[in-house]
Parts: C-alpha cells; sequence; structure tokens
C-alpha cells in the first residue's frame, strides 16, 4: 500500500513569490494534517481537515497561508507571499479517523528554502 | 498549555547498548502518547501509540511505559544497533488546549557506533 505522497520534496525561492505544495494521503484515511517542523523541532499542526471540512485551522497564518482538500482527498497549501522565516519542512500527513485514536502516518515532507 | 519535554536532546551510545529516551509533559488529561522515529530529510515513522489507560507497549526491542499521573514516558531500546540511529519524537494527544491534536517534543537525537 503506497504511503502518503507529498511533492515537491525540495523548493528554493526568493522572498515574496509564491509557492504550493501537494499532498496525497493514504487511500481511505478521512483525516488529513498539515504540519511545519523547523530546524531542531518538533511538528507543529498547522491545519487539520476531516473530509473535505477543515476542523482546526488556528495556528495557520491565514494572511499569507492557505489549504484546500477538494472532494476529501487530496490537499494543497499554499503560502503567498513566501518570507524568510517560512523556510522550514512542511510535513502531510493522514489518519483512518478519529484523531485521538489513530495513528498518524507521515509523508517525507517537503523542504522550502525561502531565499 | 500542554507542554512536552524530551531529554536528553542529543545521545550516543556504543552498539550493544541498552538506553533509555525521557519524555514528559505538563497536562496529565491526555488520551495517548505517541513515540515516533524521524530518519534524516524523511518523514515521521510511528513506533508505538499507548492510550491513556495503558501502562506500556512493546515492539520488538522497544518497550515504551506511561506514569499518566506523574505525566512521563519512557522509550526503552534495547541491544541498540547503528540501524537505530536516527531522531526519536514523542508527542501526546490532548491536554491543556490542544483540542485533541498531537503536541510534539523537540525529539532526541539518537547516535550508536558501531
Amino acid at each position: 500500500e503506497a504511503g502518503v505522497v507529498q511533492s515537491p520534496r525540495y523548493k528554493i525561492i526568493e522572498k515574496k513569490q509564491p509557492v504550493a505544495f501537494w499532498c496525497n494521503p493514504i487511500s481511505g484515511h478521512n483525516t488529513l494534517y498539515w504540519y511545519l517542523q523547523n530546524l531542531g523541532q518538533g511538528p507543529e499542526l498547522l491545519i487539520r481537515y476531516e473530509n473535505e471540512e477543515a476542523v482546526d485551522d488556528s495556528q495557520l497564518p491565514k494572511d499569507r497561508f492557505s489549504a484546500e482538500r477538494l472532494k476529501g482527498v487530496d490537499s494543497t497549501l499554499k503560502i503567498q507571499p513566501a518570507e524568510l522565516g517560512d523556510s522550514a519542512v512542511y510535513l502531510c500527513a493522514s489518519s483512518l479517523g478519529r484523531q485521538n485514536q489513530e495513528t498518524q502516518y507521515f509523508g517525507p515532507g517537503t523542504r522550502l528554502l525561502v531565499l | 498549555k500542554q507542554e512536552v519535554t524530551q531529554i536528553p536532546a542529543a545521545l550516543s551510545v556504543p552498539e550493544g547498548e541498552n538506553l533509555v529516551l525521557n519524555c514528559s509533559f505538563t497536562d496529565s488529561a491526555i488520551y495517548n502518547l505517541q513515540w515516533f522515529r524521524q530518519d534524516p530529510g524523511k518523514g515521521l515513522t510511528s513506533l508505538l501509540l499507548i492510550q491513556s489507560s495503558q501502562r506500556e507497549q512493546t515492539s520488538g526491542r522497544l518497550n515504551a511505559s506511561l506514569d499518566k499521573s506523574s505525566g512521563r514516558s519512557t522509550l526503552y531500546i534495547a541491544a541498540s544497533q547503528p540501524g537505530d540511529s536516527a531522531t526519536y519524537l514523542c508527542a501526546v494527544t490532548g491536554g491543556g488546549g490542544s483540542q485533541g491534536n498531537l503536541i510534539f517534543g523537540k525529539g532526541t537525537k539518537l547516535s550508536v557506533k558501531p
């Protein structure tokens, strides 16, 4: 069974440019998460989807970040415009159902460098 | 606010040694606790999940314990191997305004020398 797929794996952009990350969760997983991981830190949740509904986006910087999960499967996370401080790894994860009881499966992440 | 702390931040041991990684959390009202492994440039792999009603979980050479009342968990790795070298992350679900989301520690970077 395929795991969580993310693309691109690496992205280098100049500040103020837009950037988008794509995630395809494990088939049948209803819950999808986007995390931000800074160097030497643990991941921090940006947004959580239950099917196509964003049920927790309290940590998403909405002035520049946006996300969507059309049809409750694939998801896209966008930053516009990117800032130097956005350089980090963006991780996508999915789980089967209720987050409190389910293991989350993580993708390899997209490593973003903003110059 | 739920906070997760992992000690030590880094650990280097010779191959074959048994070792313990520590995790503590500030709010004991958790649903579960997970230990993850992260290899350089890779995503996270779940190693063990302990529900709040459980005391420990075992998988091969790994054993994780949970003492919810004291806010502590340990990950025991027996007979360590160079392939165990990675960063180990502890995460809890629940407690202190987490809204049921995973709250991670900063991790312990383990190096097992041949």
